[in-house]
């Protein structure tokens, strides 16, 4: 059974700081996606990874693909308050059209 | 303006009186799918349709019923909810799978 852990699940930092957030995930997988989700509002798509080595940059954010590790890391860079919010990954499962979601990173920016 | 609508946005029933949700896209999106959202689960995937007429079960299906008459419609039916389904629900489509999903504003369901 696939299971997606996201770490940390609260992250707190700095404006103008760099982090990652990590997905791990338990077995063979190729497709997974990061979401963005505001406060009491809807998901957003930020990335799709669908390949080993994989790699995607919007803006401040960076998002990797490692399926031989079953990891994929969403890398923030020079935060600003603009990017609080709850991040969450979602891997593909056994089937081909089932997704299987991390629990999301809560991210707060201070300024 | 291309999106994915959801109604009721908020509703509080009672034990056992069915209930519909219901999700419409207007992108001629093949893939649609119904999500709970409940703190600290994340999501988790009730059922999803990959086109008219073919549905799938996904991770908590038990509950629920779903139906796609039309490429366009993709309703949510709690044929007698129970507490335990109170939840924040989220409709979402593709035009195909696995591109990336378009969600709708979500339904904040109730049972008493």
């Amino acid at each position: 059974e696939l299971k997606v852990e996201q770490n940390p699940l609260f992250l707190s930092m700095q404006e103008g700081k760099n982090y990652t957030i990590y997905c791990n995930y338990s077995t063979t997988s190729d497709r997974l996606y990061w979401y963005r989700q505001d406060p009491g509002k809807s998901l957003e798509s930020l990335f799709v990874l669908l390949s080993n080595g994989a790699v995607k940059q919007e803006g401040r954010l960076m998002a990797s693909l490692d399926t031989k590790a079953r990891l994929s890391t969403l890398h923030i860079t020079a935060a600003v308050h603009d990017l609080s919010a709850t991040y969450f990954c979602a891997v593909g499962g056994d089937s081909n059209y089932q997704l299987i979601w991390g629990a999301g990173t809560k991210l707060i920016i201070k300024p | 303006e291309a999106q994915v609508t959801q109604n009721p946005r908020y509703l509080i029933t009672v034990t056992g009186k069915k209930l519909t949700v219901t999700c419409s896209q207007n992108m001629n999106h093949e893939y649609m799918s119904w999500y709970r959202q409940d703190p600290g689960l994340g999501l988790r995937q009730i059922y999803y349709s990959m086109n008219v007429e073919v549905t799938d079960k996904g991770d908590v299906p038990e509950g629920y019923k779903v139906s796609r008459k039309e490429k366009r419609n993709f309703p949510l039916i709690l044929e007698s909810p129970s507490p335990n389904q109170t939840s924040l629900y989220f409709c979402a489509s593709s035009l195909s799978f696995p591109v990336e999903q378009f969600f709708g504003p979500g339904t904040r369901l109730t049972v008493l």
